[in-house]
């Protein structure tokens, strides 16, 4: 049974840039959070896609985008890079019966680095 | 809105002896969802026990238990006959339920177990 799975594991970009991720859910999730973690921070809220839809988000700005498929799995899109946005951004899926409380099982990460 | 404060950036305890981290939250909503995950340098997040606000039961996980003061709002996670395979990084998060799908991640506090 697959986890979540994210690519790719490292990325370095440059200011201005543009950078996609990518999520795959643990097999039987339909929801897809994604989350930024700054180097010794806790992690930050970006957005959550349920039924290809944006359900709720964080506060970001436009510049942070994202899709989810058919098959669930999901897109981190950012533009117009900053040095801010250097993180490990992290994707994490659960089951949604409608549940808030459904546990949360997360991939290993895009460390993006921004120079 | 809804917050999360882990107090104890660094805590470190001998092998087979119990610690507790300590996390204190804040949410107007009557009915959540508490949570402890742990990060290993490996980066994955992985659950380590989850609580319902409205069970006055304090959940418990192998050697994982939790103090949970509803009135206080504090949510403290146990550690009993710790194993250097705990060493991580531990986050207290919170789903402040309502209309709310995201987790409130706290700083975190990075345990060190000692041989």
């Amino acid at each position: 049974d697959a986890g979540v799975t994210q690519s790719p594991t490292h990325l370095i970009k440059t200011r201005g840039q543009q950078v996609t991720l990518r999520c795959s859910p643990k097999s039987g999730h339909d929801t897809v959070s994604w989350y930024q973690q700054a180097l010794g921070q806790g992690p930050q809220f970006i957005f959550q896609y349920y039924e290809e839809e944006e359900r709720q988000r964080g506060n970001f700005p436009d510049r942070f985008s994202g899709h989810q498929f058919p098959n669930y799995s999901s897109e981190l899109n950012v533009n117009a890079l900053l040095l801010g946005d250097s993180a490990l951004y992290l994707c994490a899926s659960s089951l949604d019966p409608g549940g808030r409380g459904s546990p949360l099982h997360f991939g290993n990460g895009t460390r993006l680095t921004v120079t | 809105a809804q917050t999360v404060t882990q107090s104890q950036p660094e805590m470190s305890v001998q092998e087979a002896e119990t610690v507790t981290l300590s996390c204190t939250y804040d949410t107007s909503e009557s009915n959540y969802y508490l949570f402890w995950y742990k990060q290993p340098p490996s980066r994955q997040m992985i659950l380590v026990i989850r609580q319902e606000a409205y069970k006055q039961q304090n959940a418990t996980e192998n050697r994982f238990s939790v103090n949970f003061q509803k009135a206080a709002k504090s949510f403290s996670l146990k550690i009993s006959d710790s194993q250097l395979g705990d060493t991580a990084m531990y986050f207290c998060a919170l789903n402040g339920g309502g209309s709310n799908y995201k987790l409130t991640f706290g700083k975190g506090t990075l345990l060190t177990v000692n041989p």
